[in-house]
C-alpha cells in the first residue's frame, strides 16, 4: 500500500532553467494538493487539483508556475525560468474525498529544489 | 485572510516530562484541525486530528484539545521520549475549502 510518491527527491537547477516536479497520489486518491515549504517555515498552500481539473490555484504565483493532473499519470508542478527564491521543499499531498469535507491529506516525501 | 498562529517556536523538555504546543486560528468557520510531525528531511506525518464537534481526543501519549469559543487548540504529549524530537505543525481547514492553513511550526527537543 504505497503512500504518496514524489520524484525527484532532490533537484538542482541553474537560474533560468525549468523544474518539473512529479507527484503520484495514494492508490484510490484523486485529489492532489501542492505546498511549498521554505527553510524554517511552515507549509504554504499552492494549488489543489482533481483529475484533469485545477480547482484552486490561489496560492500559486501567476507567472512561471503551472500545475496539471492528467487523466493518466502523475500530477506535475512546473516552474519555468527558476530564480533563487524558488529554492524550497515542495510537498504534494493527496486525499480520498477532496475539499467537500474536511478530508485528511497525506503527504509525500517532498522534492527539494535548489536553484544555483 | 485566514491565519494560524503557533507557539512556542521552540520547546525543550526533559525526557518523561510533558510538552504542550498551542495554536490559534482566525477563521471561526474552521472545523478540522490536524497535527503533523515532521522529522528532519522527512515528510509531514499526521499524528492526530480533531473535528469541531469534539472538544478533546486522545491517542496513547498524544492528546489534542479544542476550544471553539476562544478559537484555539493544543497538542499535549505526555511522557516524552527522545524520538518525539521533531518539528510539529498544526493546521486548520474549513469544510468546502481545500487548503490547510499551517502554523509556523514548533521545534521540540526531548533531552535524554
Amino acid at each position: 500500500n504505497a503512500g504518496v510518491m514524489q520524484n525527484p527527491r532532490h533537484l538542482v537547477r541553474r537560474r533560468g532553467q525549468e523544474a518539473r516536479l512529479r507527484c503520484s497520489p495514494m492508490k484510490g486518491h484523486s485529489h492532489v494538493y501542492w505546498y511549498r515549504q521554505l527553510p524554517e517555515e511552515g507549509l504554504k498552500f499552492m494549488v489543489y487539483l482533481q483529475k484533469e481539473n485545477i480547482i484552486d490555484e490561489s496560492g500559486m504565483p501567476k507567472e512561471r508556475f503551472s500545475a496539471e493532473f492528467p487523466k493518466e499519470g502523475p500530477s506535475i508542478l512546473r516552474i519555468q525560468q527558476v530564480v533563487r527564491g524558488d529554492s524550497a521543499a515542495y510537498f504534494c499531498a493527496s486525499s480520498l474525498l477532496g475539499g467537500s469535507g474536511t478530508d485528511t491529506q497525506y503527504f509525500g516525501p517532498g522534492t527539494r529544489l535548489t536553484v544555483l | 485572510g485566514e491565519n494560524v498562529e503557533q507557539h512556542p517556536s521552540t520547546l525543550s523538555v526533559q525526557e518523561g516530562d510533558s510538552a504542550v504546543i498551542k495554536c490559534t486560528y482566525s477563521d471561526s468557520a474552521s472545523n478540522y484541525f490536524p497535527w503533523y510531525k515532521q522529522e528532519l528531511g522527512k515528510r509531514p506525518q499526521l499524528i492526530i486530528d480533531i473535528r469541531s464537534n469534539v472538544g478533546e481526543k486522545k491517542d496513547q501519549r498524544i492528546a489534542v484539545t479544542l476550544n471553539k469559543t476562544a478559537k484555539h487548540f493544543s497538542l499535549h504529549i505526555t511522557e516524552t521520549q527522545p524520538e518525539d524530537s521533531a518539528v510539529y505543525f498544526c493546521a486548520a481547514t474549513t469544510s468546502g475549502t481545500y487548503k490547510y492553513i499551517f502554523g509556523t511550526g514548533t521545534r521540540l527537543k526531548v533531552l535524554a
